[in-house]
């Protein structure tokens, strides 16, 4: 089983350029999140959603912006790449919510730099 | 609102010594508690958690945690570590009455096995 698979694994950006992270699970979750891990500090949650075509806001979400298109997916999109986002981000997913009664699932995590 | 201290950021041990990774947390309002566990290159994983009953709680791979409510901690044990649980450990909490259902997560600590 593949479970939750980030695309890409690593990548370097200069400062203003855009991209586009992708999140892949394949266990038919409803919910779906984005995540960064800076040194020092715990996760902290960027955007997430609740279902397919929603999305929310979470703790950090300036300069972030995020689709779910489609159930299985949940982009995670910088549109002008600044080196404060450098970072490593996880992808999550749960089949309710999460961390209760329901398992979070987090993906192998997308190492960014922006130089 | 909660918070999360783990008071170490690395931890040296010998392997077959017993382990001890710190967490404090701070709420005015009863919590859920956790521990997840991130291996080299891979996403975070559920280690166990504390939801209510018994205040010693057994996860995977013979690691265990008790949460003592006075103290406010829930220090993660494991009674002789070997070279594979080399690993990121991070506690986190949520409040028993957040309608928001995200965690609050520690920085981490780094189990470092020495052979």
């Amino acid at each position: 089983n593949a479970g939750v698979t980030q695309t890409p694994k690593f990548r370097v950006l200069k400062t203003g350029q855009s991209m586009t992270l992708l999140c892949a699970q394949d266990m038919n979750h409803e919910y779906m999140y984005w995540y960064r891990q800076d040194p020092g500090m715990g996760l902290r949650l960027i955007h997430y959603s609740v279902g397919e075509g929603t999305t929310a806001k979470g703790e950090v979400p300036d300069g972030y912006n995020v689709s779910r298109l489609k159930k299985q997916n949940f982009l995670l999109g910088l549109e002008s790449a600044a080196p404060s986002q450098t970072s490593v981000y996880f992808c999550a997913s749960s089949r309710g919510q999460p961390f209760l009664n329901t398992e979070a699932f987090f993906g192998q995590g997308t190492r960014l730099t922006v130089v | 609102a909660q918070s999360v201290t783990q008071l170490d950021s690395q931890v040296p041990v010998f392997e077959e010594a017993p382990v001890e990774l710190r967490c404090n947390y701070s709420s005015s309002v009863s919590v859920y508690l956790f521990w997840y566990v991130q291996y080299p290159n891979q996403g975070l994983q559920l280690l166990l958690k504390y939801l209510s009953g018994s205040t010693l709680v057994k996860g995977i791979n013979g690691f265990e945690a008790e949460f003592n409510k006075s103290q406010t901690s829930f220090h993660l044990r494991k009674p002789s570590v070997h070279i594979s649980d080399t690993a990121e450990y991070f506690c986190a909490v949520r409040s028993t009455m957040d309608s928001n259902y995200q965690l609050i997560w520690g920085a981490g600590t780094k189990l470092i096995i020495k052979p």
